[in-house]
């Protein structure tokens, strides 16, 4: 069964340092793997998606993310934070063997210090 | 395209009382997705459809919830009655399901609260 685990529910960065959120997933065929950004009161927005092709994935807004198989992670990352960045963050998988159905994580909430 | 359109935007009602959310996806999308949102549970998947047919409900707490989609432009979530702890954010989503999964977009959602 798929599963993602999200490390730390809340992160908070200084304005232009790194931002560095962990996600960790389960699978047990070739992931499809997202993640989804939600600004407060609206839907999730697509950020960016692995899928199968170059393992160093880049997204929207400056963010990027890795897929390591070996670690089964797919870390995202952002050089540096700016205050718009300030969100939460779900990492999310799926896979043939689940259908259509995507799992999100539980969210990791970003703060941006000034 | 206007995107996923969920309505109403607020509801506030009293326990016991029939609710029902709808949703419109994006045209030409073939797969919709139904989730709940609190504090408490984070994000949970209630049921989901492929081509207009129910795939896995297995996330519908229990029988006061059911949900429909008669047509590919349409679906229903209904709570029948509902209860204080149904108070959450509704979200519907829509892909394009094929032999790629696909990204989902998600509405604005339906704030729900039940007094």
């Amino acid at each position: 069964a798929q599963s993602v685990t999200q490390l730390g529910s809340h992160v908070s960065v200084s304005e232009g340092a790194l931002v560095l959120l962990r996600c960790n997933y389960s699978s047990s065929v070739p992931p499809y793997l997202f993640w989804y950004v939600q600004y407060p009161n609206q839907g999730l927005q697509l950020l960016l998606k692995y899928t199968s092709a170059a393992t160093l994935v880049k997204g929207i807004n400056g963010f990027e993310a890795e897929f390591k198989k070996s670690e089964t992670s797919f870390h995202l990352t952002k050089p540096s934070a700016h205050m718009s960045d300030a969100a939460e963050y779900f990492c999310a998988v799926s896979d043939r063997s689940g259908g259509f159905k995507t799992i999100f994580g539980a969210g990791t909430r970003l703060f941006v210090k000034a | 395209d206007a995107g996923v359109i969920q309505s109403p935007r607020h509801e506030v009602t009293e326990m016991g009382q029939e609710v029902t959310l709808r949703c419109k996806p994006i045209s030409g999308h073939n797969s919709l997705f139904w989730y709940r949102q609190t504090m408490m549970r984070g994000l949970e998947l209630l049921i989901y459809f492929n081509n207009n047919v129910p795939i896995d409900d297995s996330g519908m707490p229990e029988d006061r919830f059911s949900a429909k989609m008669p047509n590919a432009s349409f679906s229903t979530l209904k709570i029948q009655p509902s209860e204080p702890r149904d108070s959450a954010v509704y979200f519907c989503a829509s892909s394009r399901s094929g032999r790629e999964v696909d990204e989902q977009f998600f509405g604005p959602g339906t704030r729900l609260t039940v007094l």
